[in-house]
């Protein structure tokens, strides 16, 4: 597609319940980043991958999340048991690492709502 | 740590009116970008603008343009002739100049609203 493709759009699931999140990058962009917006905390990195190198988890909250990125395309974001406070809008973006300025490109999110 | 410090929540302009976002920052670094992103209801960031720090000239992108302070750590976005679809979430955000520190890190944002 030609931007940055986020599903699903809006998520709603029970509290201790387990949830994926998906990201399909821009074709050809080899950087790749999920962000989280929430009211109390506003945007925050979670995770970046860059090709094949180690993901940075630096922005990671707890061990209940985690990320992966197939082929260096598609990212899957998944939260474990989750809790009240995740609820929050799930933002990926992704970039051509080599470009100058090194702009990122957001989809329109996933907003998750824990009850 | 870089931190982006956004201190107006709202603000309102009138339709064909300017008005000035203001953002600072916080840095050891020489070398940085920092930037403008705009949220709609829709929720998908747009970038705005974006300013490398070792320019001196400012940014200027059609109506948008920036005032960009490096000593004082200061950027602040101009809109001019503001319509009704600059009304939206703006957010401030700063990256490091490595690949490997490529994150951004963004202020809390301001919501602009445009009076007709």
């Amino acid at each position: 597609g030609a931007g940055v493709s986020q599903s699903p759009s809006n998520k709603v699931t029970e509290k201790g319940k387990d949830v994926e999140l998906r990201c399909d990058p821009i074709s050809g962009h080899t950087a790749l980043y999920w962000y989280r917006q929430s009211l109390g905390q506003g945007l925050e990195f979670l995770i970046y991958f860059q090709g094949n190198s180690a993901p940075d988890k630096s922005g990671l909250p707890s061990d209940r999340f985690s990320a992966e990125r197939t082929g260096g395309s598609v990212s899957t974001l998944t939260i474990q048991r989750t809790q009240q406070e995740d609820s929050a809008v799930y933002l990926c973006a992704s970039s051509l690492f080599r470009e100058y300025g090194n702009i990122q490109y957001f989809g329109a999110g996933t907003r998750l709502s824990v009850l | 740590a870089q931190t982006v410090t956004q201190s107006q929540p709202e603000m309102s302009v009138q339709e064909a009116e300017t008005v000035t976002l203001s953002c600072t920052y916080d840095t050891s670094e020489s070398d940085y970008y920092l930037f403008w992103y705009k949220q709609p209801p829709s929720r998908q960031m747009i970038l705005v603008i974006r300013q490398e720090a070792y320019k001196q000239q400012n940014a200027t992108e059609n109506r948008f343009s920036v005032n960009f302070q490096k000593a004082a750590k200061s950027f602040s976005l101009k809109i001019s002739d503001s319509q009704l679809g600059d009304a939206a979430m703006y957010f401030c955000a700063y990256r490091g100049y490595t690949g490997a520190n490529s994150k951004l890190t963004f202020g809390k944002g301001i919501t602009l609203s445009v009076r007709p």
